[in-house]
């Protein structure tokens, strides 16, 4: 099966622009979840979806961070307008259940500048 | 709030010896506890898991060994080969969940021929 694919693999903004990061979950795979890692530190959670409902949201940083799921399927995270402490590597994961291991995309590097 | 502690940051073994990074965990309502590998450039995988109803678990040369009284928790790689080299992470559970993690910082671990 097709693993879950993130798209950009990197991208390089200035400061005040606006990116929007892209996930495919695995097909089936109800549960879609956001992670970012920034400046080498912990992974940290950012949000859950099952299918296009946002089931928690607890670790957004901010109203700059808005996440969509249209129609259940692909994800996006848009970041407007993004600051200097945005800069990390944004991971998407996807689980066929709530308590089913997590499938991890490849990771969008972001850069701000 | 909760953390996660990895030890060591960094681990340099000899091919063919035992590695082993360990974890403590401060949410005494965790009771699961994933290891992730990340490849350089890679995708985080899921290497092993193990449950608060469990003290070991073991998957060919691959270990896990958990203390819930002491909150602490061990991977154990055995006969290590270079493609053991990469960043391990290991995470615990918030409260029950599946997929609110909290994660160590990492550990990179180089494999020397």
């Amino acid at each position: 099966e097709a693993g879950v694919t993130q798209f950009p693999s990197h991208s390089v903004i200035e400061k005040g622009q606006t990116v929007t990061l892209r996930c495919d979950p695995i097909s089936g795979h109800d549960n879609l979840y956001w992670y970012r890692r920034v400046m080498g530190k912990e992974i940290k959670f950012l949000l859950h979806f099952v299918k296009e409902s946002k089931q928690d949201e607890s670790g957004m940083p901010n109203n700059r961070f808005l996440a969509e799921r249209t129609g259940g399927t692909y994800s996006t995270l848009k970041v407007q307008p993004a600051e200097l402490e945005d800069s990390g590597v944004y991971f998407c994961a996807s689980s066929l259940l709530g308590n089913s291991p997590l499938h991890f995309g490849n990771g969008t590097r972001l850069t701000v500048t | 709030g909760e953390n996660v502690e990895q030890h060591p940051s960094t681990l340099s073994v000899q091919e063919g010896d035992s590695a082993v990074i360990k974890c403590t965990y401060s949410d005494s309502a965790s009771n699961y506890f994933p290891w992730y590998k990340q490849e350089l450039g890679k995708r985080p995988q899921l290497i092993i898991d193990i449950r608060s109803n469990v003290g070991e678990k073991k998957d060919q040369r691959i270990a896990v060994t958990l203390n819930k009284t002491a909150k602490h928790f061990s991977l154990h790689i055995t006969e290590t080969q270079p493609e053991d080299s990469a960043v391990y992470f290991c995470a615990a559970s918030e409260g029950g969940s599946n997929y609110q993690l909290i994660w160590g910082a990492g550990t990179k671990l180089i494999i020397k021929p």
